[in-house]
């Protein structure tokens, strides 16, 4: 059965420093990985997936990630969070019936 | 391109009564879902169509949803008889498919409180 795993429910990083969210899934097939962003009260925006080929994809806003197969995981990365990025995160999987992890909720220090 | 647009954003209603979403897709989309979203979780799969036919129910759609999507364009999302537990946002979504693979859309959602 598909599943997708946030394993950090709230980081909190300040501004300028790195960022890493993690993700990890469980899929029968070659999956699509997907890293949706959400602001509170709103919809979610796609910042970028990955169906095949290079497994380091880049986005919007700065962002990118990285599939690795043989840890099942598909990191999201940005080299430096801005106040704006403030916001909850969400990896998904799957094609139609896309799966979300749980989200993680980003928080940003000044 | 004005996106996925979903009525009303937001509906307080009494528990028993009847709720009805509309969905709009992204113009030249074929395939339009629904999902769900409650506080603090990621969202849900509940249905999706690709013109008129809804081709994928989840469990999670009881006997008191209905979907449809009539000209395989707009669709609606009806609740009958709403319980406190339906209590969430609805997230319309769409997509057409692409060489470079399916990548969905979402609308702003729609907050249902039933009271």
């Amino acid at each position: 059965a598909q599943s997708v795993t946030q394993p950090d429910i709230h980081i909190t990083v300040s501004e300028g420093a790195s960022l890493e969210l993690r993700c990890n899934y469980s899929y029968g097939a070659t999956p699509y990985l997907f890293w949706y962003v959400q602001s509170p009260g709103q919809g979610l925006q796609l910042l970028l997936k990955y169906f095949s080929g290079d497994t380091l994809v880049q986005g919007i806003k700065g962002f990118e990630a990285e599939f690795k197969r043989s840890q099942s995981s598909f990191n999201l990365r940005k080299p430096s969070v801005h106040w704006s990025d403030a916001a909850e995160y969400f990896c998904a999987v799957g094609y139609n019936d896309m799966r979300f992890g749980a989200g993680t909720r980003l928080t940003v220090k000044p | 391109d004005t996106g996925v647009s979903q009525n009303p954003r937001h509906k307080i209603t009494k528990r028993g009564q009847n709720v009805t979403f509309r969905c709009d897709p992204i113009s030249e989309h074929n395939r339009l879902y629904w999902y769900r979203q409650t506080l603090g979780q990621g969202p849900e799969f509940l249905t999706y169509f690709q013109n008129e036919a809804q081709l994928e129910k989840s469990r999670l759609l009881s006997d008191r949803f209905s979907a449809e999507r009539p000209k395989g364009s707009f669709s609606t999302l009806e609740i009958q008889r709403t319980e406190q537990g339906d209590s969430a946002m609805y997230l319309c979504a769409s997509s057409t498919k692409a060489s470079s693979g399916n990548t969905i859309y979402f609308g702003e959602g729609s907050w249902l409180t039933v009271v």
